[in-house]
């Protein structure tokens, strides 16, 4: 059973940092990409990044382009997501997700979702 | 930026067939993908690459698209359908991925 479970959010003041981590298990995480997509409270889906099997292609979103950093440990079987200078839009609830295709060069579409963990910027 | 397009809410009553669109410009030449949400749940994944079914998935949901629409169909919706649905596309490899706005369906 595929599983992945979302840690590190939390209440964080504007302009700092956070990491994210999310934990897999239950699938064989070094052959498929990895997604993070948020959610803004009462809000629809936002994608975020993601990042290919061997971390040799990597996207972000417009909106978080130059302040977060997808990667991935393959022999931690984790996901983490680096966020800087936070912004009162970023808060959100974020989610893990694993990609629908194995071994592929690009991140396409999430499959399994976690489910999230809460950031919220606030001074 | 890329936008895909979604009507707000859909309505329809137990038994009838809902149809919910996804419009972007590049759905011609890009697969769509359908996700849906309930309350206080994570996604779920119901239609790939345009009209694809994962397993487990009812089959009264399927896909279709046509020209820059995508389409989500379901036939015979059932209460525990009542969800948020959510399209998801591209317009050109290495360019980010989007959401539509999202869909509100009601079954009653």
């Amino acid at each position: 059973e595929v599983q992945l479970v979302e840690s590190g959010g939390g209440l964080v003041q504007p302009g700092r940092s956070l990491r994210l981590s999310c934990a897999a298990s239950g699938f064989t995480f070094d052959d498929y990409a990895m997604h993070w997509v948020r959610q803004a409270p009462g809000k629809g889906l936002e994608w975020v990044s993601g990042i290919s099997w061997n971390s040799g292609s990597i996207g972000y979103a417009d909106s978080v382009k130059g302040r977060f950093t997808i990667s991935r440990d393959n022999a931690k079987n984790s996901l983490y997501l680096q966020m800087n200078s936070l912004r009162a839009e970023d808060t959100a609830l974020y989610y893990c997700a694993k990609d629908i295709w194995p071994s592929i060069a690009v991140a396409v579409a999430p499959d399994y979702w976690g489910q999230g963990t809460l950031v919220t910027v606030s001074s | 930026s890329y936008e895909l397009t979604q009507p707000p809410s859909v309505s329809v009553s137990p038994g009838q067939t809902a149809r919910i669109t996804c419009s972007g410009d590049a759905l011609p030449k890009k697969y769509a993908y359908w996700y849906q949400q309930k309350s206080g749940q994570a996604p779920v994944l119901v239609i790939y690459e345009d009209s694809k079914r994962p397993s487990g998935i009812p089959e009264r949901f399927s896909g279709s698209s046509s020209g820059t629409m995508a389409t989500l169909t379901i036939s015979g919706a059932q209460v525990e359908d009542e969800a948020d649905y959510y399209c998801y596309s591209t317009d050109s490899s290495g360019n980010p991925w989007v959401f539509g706005g999202g869909t509100k369906l009601t079954v009653l």
